[in-house]
């Protein structure tokens, strides 16, 4: 257990309905990262705050996917109208900024279905 | 050309031998470097980071990194059927900290 905690850890939607996930980041972590993995693949990259502040979010992103961090802590990940393409694993990670590295540790997901 | 390229196995080795695992990268801007293992429907756990050239030992593990030739791998000594899993190299962008991954490698290691 790296201390970063995500739910639900499953969830079987209909394509079209609006999925929610949310993630705690170890709690003196100011980093925190969504990905995205398919079977087969390595976690893909969608956003990541530090504090509260999005700074980065990938093209992979379309305008159906929102992410937010309020006041710094918790995160959450919404989908708006789920297609099957968006069945995957939703990998949290958070992380210390550090000047050298940055090691970030990864919650234990939540594996999105869409039928 | 991939960011980060690992040849996907899987790679199987007997109980005992070294396996060794390898990842190249393109962005030479990149300055540390991570393995994550990770067990089938489970998530990526991180198991060394190296940011100087050279070796850097955990254990029965050690990474290396040669940064002229934009290559790291790991090294599995004394490899145990608990160790196979999926090997995650990743490479944080220069310029943010978001972790480019490889594919993965996937390790067997039988009795």
């Amino acid at each position: 257990d790296t201390g970063v905690s995500q739910d639900p850890r499953h969830k079987i939607t209909k394509r079209g309905q609006n999925v929610t996930f949310r993630c705690d980041p170890i709690s003196e972590h100011n980093r925190l990262y969504w990905y995205r993995q398919t079977l087969g693949q390595g976690p893909e990259f969608l956003t990541y705050f530090q504090n509260e502040a999005q700074l980065e979010k990938s093209r992979l992103l379309s305008d159906r996917f929102s992410a937010e961090r309020p006041k710094g802590s918790f995160s959450t990940l919404e989908i708006q109208r789920t297609e099957q393409g968006d069945s995957a694993m939703y990998l949290c990670a958070s992380s210390l900024d550090r000047e050298v590295y940055n090691e970030q540790f990864f919650g234990p997901g939540t594996r999105l279905t869409v039928l | 050309q991939k960011e980060v390229e690992q040849n996907s196995g899987p790679l199987s080795v007997p109980e005992g031998a070294i396996a060794s695992l390898n990842c190249t990268y393109s962005d030479r801007g990149s300055q540390s470097f991570f393995w994550y293992r990770q067990y089938s429907g489970k998530s990526p756990e991180l198991i060394m980071f190296i940011y100087s050239n050279g070796d850097k030992e955990d254990g029965r593990f050690t990474a290396q990194l040669n940064k002229a030739s934009q290559y790291v791998s790991l090294l599995i000594r004394d490899s145990q059927p608990s160790d196979s899993a999926t090997y995650l190299c990743a490479a944080p962008n220069q310029y943010t900290d978001k972790l480019i991954f490889g594919t993965g490698t996937r390790l067997q290691v039988f009795p």
